[in-house]
């Protein structure tokens, strides 16, 4: 089955205690971007990928890191989490990003709260 | 850059009744139109999306959405709504030529109560 998995899916943590959210695809997808949920701001783009080795800022990148080592994995890092991350995180991915249409799928979310 | 408004929060309706959830968008440049659906608990699904043609797209669920260029709009509509149907709707855009950034409106949550 065509999907995007992220792990875990609900996190509870303590401020300062690193910690990595796992996101992987199974479609070959080139592009893939994390997004953070919040009540009253919608989804914002955190990081995205265009592809292997290829990252670049979203709208709201500051306190997180990502790498893209492998093609279907794309991990989020918080290095020294803050209560102000706590929040919805979603991950997605597509083909690729072209001038043609190209569907963003979105994994299942992981919900993360920090002390 | 492109910016999406959904000025509803949050929409109560009864079952069975018709519902609009409202989505302005703001671009310089043409665009493709997106619908998300978040069912609770779950992860965003596209619910619908218009790209070109038809300025009317449905979904197979029923729902519909119309492209108003004029007005800069794509409104989501149902004759009749379902206890299923509550769920949190996004309406996202992004620009048809170029590097394709999806940007969300706020989400409007439709609460469907019997």
């Amino acid at each position: 089955e065509a999907q995007v998995t992220q792990n875990p899916r609900y996190l509870i943590t303590v401020t300062g205690k690193k910690l990595t959210v796992t996101c992987s695809q199974n479609m070959n997808h080139e592009y893939m971007s994390w997004y953070r949920q919040d009540p009253g701001l919608g989804l914002r783009q955190i990081y995205y990928s265009m592809n292997v080795e290829v990252t670049d800022k979203g709208d709201v990148p500051e306190g997180y890191k990502v790498s893209r080592k492998e093609k279907r994995n794309f991990p989020l890092i918080l290095e020294s989490p803050s209560p102000n991350q706590t929040s919805l995180y979603f991950c997605a991915s597509s083909v690729r990003q072209t001038s043609s249409y190209n569907e963003q799928f979105f994994g299942p979310g992981t919900r993360l709260t920090v002390l | 850059a492109q910016s999406v408004t959904q000025l509803d929060s949050q929409v109560p309706v009864f079952e069975e009744a018709p519902v609009e959830l409202r989505c302005n968008y703001s671009s310089s440049v043409s665009v493709y139109l997106f619908w998300y659906v978040q069912y609770p608990n779950q992860g965003l699904q596209l619910l619908l999306k218009y790209l070109s043609g038809s300025t009317l797209v449905e979904s197979i669920n029923g729902f519909e959405a119309e492209f108003n260029k004029s007005q800069t709009s794509f409104h989501l509509r149902k004759p009749s709504v379902h206890i299923s149907d509550t769920a949190e709707y996004f309406c996202a855009v992004h620009r048809n030529t170029g590097f394709q950034k999806l940007v969300f409106g706020t989400g409007t949550r439709l609460l469907v109560s019997p």
